[in-house]
């Protein structure tokens, strides 16, 4: 069964604390993305990863930091420097950047007490 | 800038009936415009595509149009149902290697 995982559904850390977001892709896509999306608000961009080992920074990088080992893996980390945590977190991959679908994960809806 | 303005921001109407939403961008170069459904708490699903020859696409109830010279879009639904209550975004991509450019999205509510 292809597509993208996320994990956990919902995430709860006190404040200060860094946390990790897990994403995974069995699509054998090139590109990976995340997204932070809030209430009434559009999808924005975090990072995003056109291959191993490279990703760029997209609108909102600060606060946040990304990892691309392998592949199928694009993991976030949401720091103790980012202000305003708590959101509903989506990843995303493609083929390739810019005109291929964007396939999306479930999302992790992250809460900072 | 490039920019993906929807509207209208919500919409509320009865099952059955029909509606329309609206995305103007402002995008250059342009590659392809997308229709997203989001239900609640979910990840975007897509719709349709359609590329800049393209005027009209159809998805079951769902039909999306595209006028490149004014650069608006709209996703028309037919007959609407329950299940059609969700946030629907429009998306714009631009041609090389670069970001899509998202709209905020439209919530549409479908009641009984």
């Amino acid at each position: 069964d292809g597509g993208i995982t996320q994990s956990p559904k919902y995430l709860f850390r006190k404040e200060g604390q860094n946390v990790t977001l897990s994403c995974e892709q069995n699509l054998n896509h090139d590109a990976m993305y995340w997204y932070r999306q809030d209430p009434g608000q559009g999808l924005r961009l975090i990072y995003y990863s056109q291959i191993v080992n490279d990703f760029q920074k997209g609108d909102i990088a600060e606060g946040y930091s990304v990892s691309r080992e392998k592949k199928e893996s694009f993991p976030l980390t949401v720091t103790s420097a980012q202000k305003n945590p708590t959101a509903f977190y989506l990843c995303a991959s493609s083929m390739g950047i810019g005109r291929d679908e964007q396939f999306f994960g479930p999302g992790t809806r992250l809460t900072v007490l | 800038k490039n920019q993906v303005e929807q509207s209208p921001q919500s919409l509320i109407i009865l099952e059955g009936k029909n509606c329309t939403l609206q995305c103007n961008y402002t995008v250059s170069p342009f590659s392809n415009l997308r229709w997203y459904k989001q239900d609640t708490g979910r990840g975007p699903v897509s719709l349709t595509i359609m590329t800049f020859s393209e005027n009209t696409k159809s998805n079951g109830r769902y039909t999306a149009t595209l006028d490149a010279d004014t650069k608006q879009s709209s996703l028309h639904i037919t007959a609407s149902q329950l299940s059609d209550s969700a946030s629907y975004i429009c998306v714009v991509s631009l041609s090389g290697n670069t970001p899509l450019v998202f709209g905020k999205g439209t919530r549409l509510s479908v009641i009984a």
